[in-house]
Formats: structure tokens, C-alpha cells, sequence
């Protein structure tokens, strides 16, 4: 049974700080890895997919990267900004069309 | 997530009532999932449905929850005799072709049970 976890479960760093949010999963047979942001009494909204055969995946100032051999995702937010202060979520899933696996999320807070 | 519509956003329902829980996918998505948020818990997995058929509902309490995705009209997630327990916020996402795995999720209904 997969497991995904994300630590540390909250984050406080100053504005211009790059952000580094690590998320690791126990089955390295994955099909897709995302990461999602969740703002407080909000939907999900996608920011990154990460295919198995991938190893990283770039868009702005974010950047994800994927070792499924170690079992690890790392979500990368260079330059911080206030707007950024959300929860992040990393989620698995092992076949095409199969249900996603959550971690617990980590809370960002990117203090003026 | 622009696309994905649930309501109600906010349910309140008494102990034993019936709660009835919308999403209309966005267009052309035939695939339908259901994830619940416990407070201070990550999202669950509940069911995955694709039209008239249920894929997985593996996530799914056996007693008292129940979902479907019509023909025609959005897809229902329907708890019967609701508990406090009950109490959650409940996404759901679609997805289109399964080639492309990227989930839009709605804003989510969150139900209260009082």
C-alpha cells in the first residue's frame, strides 16, 4: 500500500527566501507524481505532473523533481512572495486512471 | 481548477438527514473522482467513476455512502443518515483522457452535520 509523506508538516520562511518542500512515497512503482496548492477553504488547483519517466519538471519559479528510486519528490519555489503562503500537496498514483495518494501537506507561510 | 463545478459550497445537515452533493465535470472530462478532507487530515480517496460506471470505490465506507455519474447530469455523491463524523469537506476532480493524468479539482462542499 502506498504512503506519502511530506515533512516538515508547516513552513515559515521571509520573503525572496527559495522554498524547499520534500515529499517521499514507500512504492517506487509510480505512474505520475503532481503537486498541488491548496488555498485555506479552496479547491486544489494543479501545479506541476511529473510522469515516471521524467525527472523534473519546470514552470516559472517552481520546479519539482523526481528520484523514484529513493523514493523522493522535491517541490522548488525560488524567489518567495507573500501570494505564495498556501498548502502544498504531493500526490502518487500507480497506473494510468488509478486514484492519487495525498500527503499530509506542508503549510507555507512567506512573511513580508 | 476553473471548470469543475460543485455545490452546494456549504451543507448543514442534522444528524440522520440525507446529503446529496453535486459535481458537473469539466467538459469532455468523463472521469470523476471523489476525495473527502478530514479536519486537520490530507484528502482520502473515495471513488473513481467514469460515465454510468463505477471504476474504484475502494475509498468508499460500505454503509450509508453512495455515488453515481449519470448519462446525462453530474455525477452525485450521496451520504444517507449522516453522522457527525460525517463533517468534511469533499472534492471532487475530473480528468479527460487518460493519457494526460493532470486532475482539476473543484472548490469542494464542505458539510457540516449538526
Amino acid at each position: 500500500k502506498q504512503e506519502v509523506t511530506q515533512i516538515p508538516a508547516a513552513l515559515s520562511v521571509p520573503e525572496g527566501e527559495n522554498l524547499v518542500l520534500n515529499c517521499s512515497f514507500t512504492d517506487s512503482a509510480i505512474y505520475n507524481l503532481q503537486w498541488f496548492r491548496q488555498d485555506p477553504g479552496k479547491g486544489l488547483t494543479s501545479l506541476l505532473l511529473i510522469q515516471s519517466s521524467q525527472r523534473e519538471q519546470t514552470s516559472g519559479r517552481l520546479n519539482a523533481s523526481l528520484d523514484k528510486s529513493s523514493g523522493r519528490s522535491t517541490l522548488y519555489i525560488a524567489a518567495s512572495q507573500p501570494g505564495d503562503s498556501a498548502t502544498y500537496l504531493c500526490a502518487a498514483t500507480k497506473a494510468a486512471g488509478n486514484k492519487l495518494t495525498f500527503g499530509g501537506g506542508t503549510r507555507v507561510l512567506v512573511k513580508p | 481548477n476553473a471548470g469543475v463545478m460543485q455545490n452546494p459550497r456549504h451543507l448543514v445537515r442534522r444528524r440522520g438527514q440525507e446529503a446529496r452533493l453535486r459535481c458537473s465535470p469539466m467538459k469532455g472530462h468523463s472521469h470523476v473522482y471523489w476525495y473527502r478532507q478530514l479536519p486537520e487530515e490530507g484528502l482520502k480517496f473515495m471513488v473513481y467513476l467514469q460515465k454510468e460506471n463505477i471504476i474504484d470505490e475502494s475509498g468508499m465506507p460500505k454503509e450509508r455512502f453512495s455515488a453515481e455519474f449519470p448519462k446525462e447530469g453530474p455525477s452525485i455523491l450521496r451520504i444517507q443518515q449522516v453522522v457527525r463524523g460525517d463533517s468534511a469537506a469533499y472534492f471532487c476532480a475530473s480528468a479527460g483522457a487518460l493519457a494526460n493524468e493532470k486532475l482539476f479539482f473543484g472548490s469542494g462542499t464542505q458539510l457540516s452535520v449538526l
